[in-house]
């Protein structure tokens, strides 16, 4: 079946390190791939998106590129901030059945 | 982008109480819409597919009779959480899908 798998946290680092969350997936087809973010005691939020293999999504310095070959999705950033402590979770999508399958999540602590 | 509201955003009741949680989407019909469970530091958790005019379809494990689901039309889907009790109380997120999920704010449900 589909699966989503990402690195276990928590990651902590010190302000403006560089960033690396790994995520790779299992799927029959061709999903679209996610990341969500989420802030303490809110709701999820959508960062980025690719559509297809090779497509890379960007949102506030974060990026990620959906490597068809190595079934991989990693998250990026250059510089970390404080601000950017939350929870990420890598996502896929299937068009045919709507269905989004998370992973586990990965917690981040950027120290200031 | 397409919007998915989700109300109330937190609230508080009493053991044996029924709790009611509606999910919308604002500009966009949803034959489909998912109900999540996330339990602290975890990752969110597919309870139920709320599907237009028809019954909901259960993820395994999870109670039908306790979380009751309404989907009456192409906007709106509800979940009822009956009788709840303590170990009930957790954070509730419905998605709606057009092209990509989208999200509702999520509510904090708190059984005391």
């Amino acid at each position: 079946g589909n699966s989503v798998t990402q690195m276990e946290g928590p990651v902590t680092l010190s302000e403006e390190a560089f960033l690396t969350i790994n995520c790779t997936y299992t799927a029959t087809g061709y999903p679209s791939l996610f990341w969500y973010v989420q802030y303490p005691g809110e709701g999820l939020q959508l960062l980025l998106k690719a559509t297809k293999a090779d497509d890379k999504g960007s949102n506030k310095g974060f990026e990620a590129t959906y490597r068809k070959e190595t079934t991989s999705f990693h998250l990026e950033k250059g510089s970390v901030q404080v601000s950017d402590s939350a929870v990420y979770f890598c996502a896929l999508f299937m068009n045919r059945d709507d269905k989004i399958i998370f992973g586990k999540g990965t917690r981040l602590h950027i120290l200031p | 982008g397409a919007v998915v509201s989700q109300h109330p955003s937190w609230v508080i009741c009493k053991s044996g109480t029924s709790v009611k949680i509606e999910c919308r989407s604002l500009d966009f019909q949803a034959t489909t819409m998912f109900w999540y469970r996330q339990f602290p530091k975890q990752s969110l958790m597919l309870m139920a597919t709320s599907n237009e005019g028809s019954k909901a379809t259960y993820e395994q494990g999870v109670e039908k009779d306790k979380f009751l689901i309404n989907h009456a039309s192409l906007t709106l889907s509800t979940l009822t959480v009956t009788s709840a009790h303590p170990e009930d109380s957790s954070f509730y997120i419905c998605s709606a899908s057009y092209r990509e999920a989208f999200f509702g704010q999520g509510t904090r449900l708190t059984v005391v």
